[in-house]
């Protein structure tokens, strides 16, 4: 099975902030990795699929890259309603396999 | 609109089984397969699962090999997650989830069931 490694597992920015959250697969997994944000006592929502393709309606502070074995999720101008935990997914194969979770907070 | 509608909150004691549903509306059933995810408090998320419900294929997580069973019933839009053994660890929220392509991935999750075990 794919691993999938997600740091930081939880960091603090200011509003306004460039963030930065990375994805690490334990093997290729070509483009096929999503990003989902969760609120608390809310269901995932899905922001990127396939690397960098925005879900409709999503802002476009947020963005996706990368491919093979390392991804990025960006918030270019991190916003108060951005407080969440946000996860990755590969998706190239079954078993799909999420990340640990990052945790980001306000300063 | 699509819509997955889980059924409610679950109490079990350990040894017990759980099956959960996840009905399916604004799109047909058999066209996407459902995958299901778990979360404990506090904790990340797991995938457990996939089913397709037009040929019945399923694939389980090594975790859940021999104690979960995915099914369906293509006829009222609904799939099924059954899950034996139950011990406390296995107290979370369970989720089902469309998965529309590999290209695609998740994209609409059910509003989350939560089972508990507890003697």
């Amino acid at each position: 099975d794919i691993q999938m490694t997600q740091s930081p597992s939880a960091m603090s920015a200011s509003v306004g902030d460039r963030v930065t959250i990375t994805c690490r697969a334990s093997q290729g997994i070509t483009s096929y990795l999503a990003w989902f944000q969760q609120k608390p006592g809310q269901v995932p929502k899905r922001l990127i699929y396939a690397s960098s393709n925005l879900q409709s309606g999503v802002p476009s502070r947020f963005s996706g890259s990368g491919s093979g074995t390392e991804f990025t999720l960006t918030i270019s101008n991190l916003q108060p309603e951005d407080i969440a935990t946000y996860y990755c997914l590969q998706h190239n194969f079954y078993p799909l396999t999420f990340g640990g979770g990052t945790k980001v907070e306000i300063k | 609109q699509v819509q997955l509608v889980q059924s409610g909150a679950e109490v079990k004691k350990p040894g017990a089984s759980v099956k959960v549903s996840c009905k399916a509306s604004g799109y047909t059933l058999t066209s996407y397969d459902i995958n299901w995810v778990r979360q404990a408090t506090g904790q990340g998320l797991e995938w457990m699962g996939w089913m397709n419900p037009n040929s019945g294929n399923t694939g389980y997580a090594q975790k859940f090999q021999g104690r979960i069973t995915m099914t369906g019933n293509a006829s009222i839009s609904t799939v099924y997650m059954e899950l034996s053994g139950l011990t406390s660890e296995d107290t979370a929220v369970y989720y089902c989830a469309r998965r529309t392509s590999r290209v695609t991935s998740i994209d609409y999750w059910g509003q989350g069931t939560l089972v508990s075990v507890s003697s």
